[in-house]
């Protein structure tokens, strides 16, 4: 059993469009993430939510929005997609707001043309 | 500066030898400390932990110096599977943040 899924794998899609990618832990984590690595291959948080609830919200641009229907699943939805949009998007799960241990989901490489 | 500092490497060395890793951190407050591998093309894995006391598991050292703000790894009798990149990470608090991760350390172990 996978224990952070996400989908799709692979997402390409036009400038201006708006997609979404979907998370799901089986972990029963109370934390979930969303991190973004760039072509430098630097990994950087975007959102946390625990228990359904925003915790972190780092300087991500608006048309980036997170949503979490419950504890097992943390959703990203993109408006209005950009090229400097195009990177790998990971989700992690971790038991607590800690972030202690971290388990990240395969990623999804989205690019943007 | 930047928060987690590394040298991106990459280190090439041959089987069996021994590699270490460094690591800087900018905030004194950090409380936690990981060394995560990440595979090509793969999702970042946590390898070990890191304590004040420095810890040990199997051919990996991790040592942690508080004073310098410094994090190492190290990698003993290298194997091909340890062919990858070496994330250092820090948690800047124990509540409510999320990971700081360097931009990783490239390895290669060659036959």
């Amino acid at each position: 059993d996978t224990a952070v899924s996400q989908t799709p794998k692979y997402l390409v899609t036009q400038m201006g469009n708006d997609k979404s990618i979907k998370c799901e832990q089986n972990l029963g984590h109370d934390t979930m993430y969303w991190y973004k690595q760039d072509s430098k291959k630097f990994l950087k948080i975007m959102f946390s939510y625990n228990n359904k609830e925003l915790i972190i919200n780092e300087t991500v641009p608006n048309r980036f929005s997170p949503k979490s229907p419950d504890k097992a699943h943390l959703n990203l939805h993109i408006n209005s997609l950009e090229l400097g949009d195009s990177a790998v998007y990971f989700c992690a799960s971790s038991q607590d707001s800690t972030g202690y241990e971290q388990y990240f989901g395969p990623g999804t490489r989205l690019t943007v043309t | 500066r930047k928060e987690v500092e590394q040298d991106p490497g990459p280190f090439n060395v041959p089987e069996g030898a021994t590699v270490a890793f460094n690591c800087t951190y900018s905030n004194s407050a950090s409380q936690s400390f990981f060394w995560y591998r990440q595979d090509c093309r793969k999702e970042p894995k946590l390898l070990m932990s890191v304590y004040s006391s420095g810890n040990e598991d199997g051919r990996f050292t991790a040592q942690l110096n508080r004073a310098s703000q410094y994090i190492s790894l190290l990698i003993r009798d290298s194997k091909l599977s340890d062919s990858a990149t070496y994330l250092c990470v820090v948690n800047p608090k124990n509540s409510g943040y999320a990971l700081n991760f360097g931009k990783g350390t490239s390895l290669l172990v060659t036959p």
